[in-house]
């Protein structure tokens, strides 16, 4: 079946303007996560998404993030006037609900702040 | 603070031999520990996992032990095989968080 999908591969803006990455989950899967990986860095969890709630937004790095996702499938997460800092892969994932620990990871979008 | 820790950046095995990869932890209300495999401009892959109430769970060519006294899991892969030359990344779920806490990784070379 179909895996997680991420677009777009490849993202490049110029600092200062605003960028909306997608996401879409697998099938029947009611929890989604949005992670983060810097260049030689682990995978650092920005936020989760319980069906279209998002409970957790601990791992959020400024207001200048926001994710929405509309009910159990598509999500996306906006970064605003970004920086350089924000350069990354991020990763989305889904697993099958809350508390099933194993997650399955889409392809990422390599974000890169000029 | 890091909660997870892979302390080996990279790890050289022979073809054939066995692959120890070794991950620690701090926080000890982590309940549930996974291993991921990632190829460059790849997202991880799933591997194996164990919950914190057994100390092996094993799958194929892979074992996964978990020591929670010590706070410490490896993950060993035998024989190792060329396709297994990837970056491994230790998880944790549980301790508080919904998302998982990675390790920064261990990037697995297999020499023929």
């Amino acid at each position: 079946g179909a895996g997680v999908s991420q677009s777009p591969s490849n993202k490049v803006t110029e600092k200062g303007k605003d960028v909306e990455l997608r996401c879409d989950p697998i099938s029947g899967h009611t929890a989604l996560y949005w992670y983060r990986q810097r260049l030689g860095q682990g995978l650092e969890f920005l936020i989760y998404f319980q069906g279209n709630s998002a409970p957790d937004k601990s791992g959020l790095p400024s207001d200048r993030f926001s994710a929405e996702r509309t009910g159990e499938s598509v999500s996306t997460l906006t970064i605003q006037r970004t920086q350089q800092e924000d350069s990354a892969v991020y990763l989305c994932a889904s697993s099958l609900a809350r508390g099933i620990y194993e997650q399955y990871f889409g392809p990422g979008t390599r974000l890169t702040v000029t | 603070d890091q909660q997870v820790k892979q302390n080996s950046p990279s790890l050289s095995v022979q073809e054939g031999r066995i692959s120890i990869l070794n991950c620690d932890y701090t926080n000890s209300m982590f309940d549930y520990f996974l291993w991921y495999k990632k190829y460059p401009a790849e997202g991880p892959t799933f591997l194996i996992s164990i919950s914190s109430i057994k100390d092996k769970n094993e799958d194929g060519r892979f074992t996964v032990f978990l020591n929670k006294s010590a706070k410490h899991l490896s993950l060993h892969i035998v024989p190792s095989q060329p396709g297994d030359s990837a970056v491994y990344f230790c998880a944790a779920g549980g301790g508080g968080a919904d998302g998982l806490t990675f390790g920064k990784g261990t990037h697995l070379i297999i020499q023929p």
